[in-house]
């Protein structure tokens, strides 16, 4: 079966220190992989993406995340923090033979808690 | 700016009186979908549209059902609702083409309260 997994369901990080948010993946052949963000009442937010290419994948707001194919993760980072980060963020797959409606796996989401 | 519009952002509605929810979008997008997000958890597919067609999720039950009268207009009708249905509704679009991976975007959501 095909999933996505956010081990923690919280992280919390000090202002100006680094964060990390993991997901792995179990998918057959090759993912899309995504993140978003949730804010308190709000949408969610495209963050970034994996189709190919570069492993290291740069997105909005100072975020990237890394693409290990032998760990099947996709790790969330930021160097530093900022109090303004704190949300909720999602990892989500779209299996690569999912056809053409991008239907998305989602993680369960881990919040992220920045303290000043 | 081009974006993803839902209406009401909040609503209030009895036990098992019918409830319409409403999006509408400005990217031209062909695929629209609802999803369900309950108190922080992952937002969970309803259906979506692909052009006209309509694909449920096998899971939705039958009390949820949605219209797309044109490109830009999807709603999301709830015909009795019940106190479990109270949830956080969402819409989002997306260009559905064979082969690549565009990324959703999401409206802000409406906030269903069932009373």
């Amino acid at each position: 079966a095909q999933s996505v997994a956010q081990p923690e369901d919280q992280v919390n990080v000090a202002e100006g220190n680094p964060l990390t948010v993991k997901c792995t993946y179990s998918v057959s052949g090759n993912p899309y992989l995504f993140w978003y963000v949730q804010y308190p009442n709000r949408g969610l937010q495209f963050l970034l993406k994996y189709i190919t290419g570069d492993n290291l994948v740069k997105g909005s707001y100072g975020f990237e995340a890394e693409f290990n194919k032998s760990q099947t993760s996709f790790h969330l980072k930021k160097p530093s923090a900022l109090v303004s980060d704190s949300a909720l963020y999602f990892c989500a797959v779209r299996p690569p033979y999912g056809g053409a409606t991008n239907k998305l796996i989602f993680g369960t989401g881990t919040l992220l808690a920045v303290q000043p | 700016d081009a974006m993803v519009i839902q209406n009401p952002r909040y609503q209030v509605t009895q036990f098992g009186k019918p409830v319409t929810l409403s999006c509408s979008q400005t990217l031209n997008h062909n695929v629209m979908y609802w999803y369900q997000q309950k108190s922080s958890q992952a937002p969970k597919l309803l259906f979506h549209y692909y052009d006209k067609d309509f694909n449920n999720e096998a899971d939705t039950p039958d009390n949820f059902q949605s219209r797309r009268p044109n490109t830009s207009f999807c709603f999301l009708d709830i015909r009795s609702p019940g106190l479990g249905d109270a949830a956080m509704y969402l819409c989002a679009t997306t260009k559905g083409t064979s082969g690549s991976a565009h990324e959703q975007y999401f409206g802000p959501g409406t906030r269903l309260t069932v009373t």
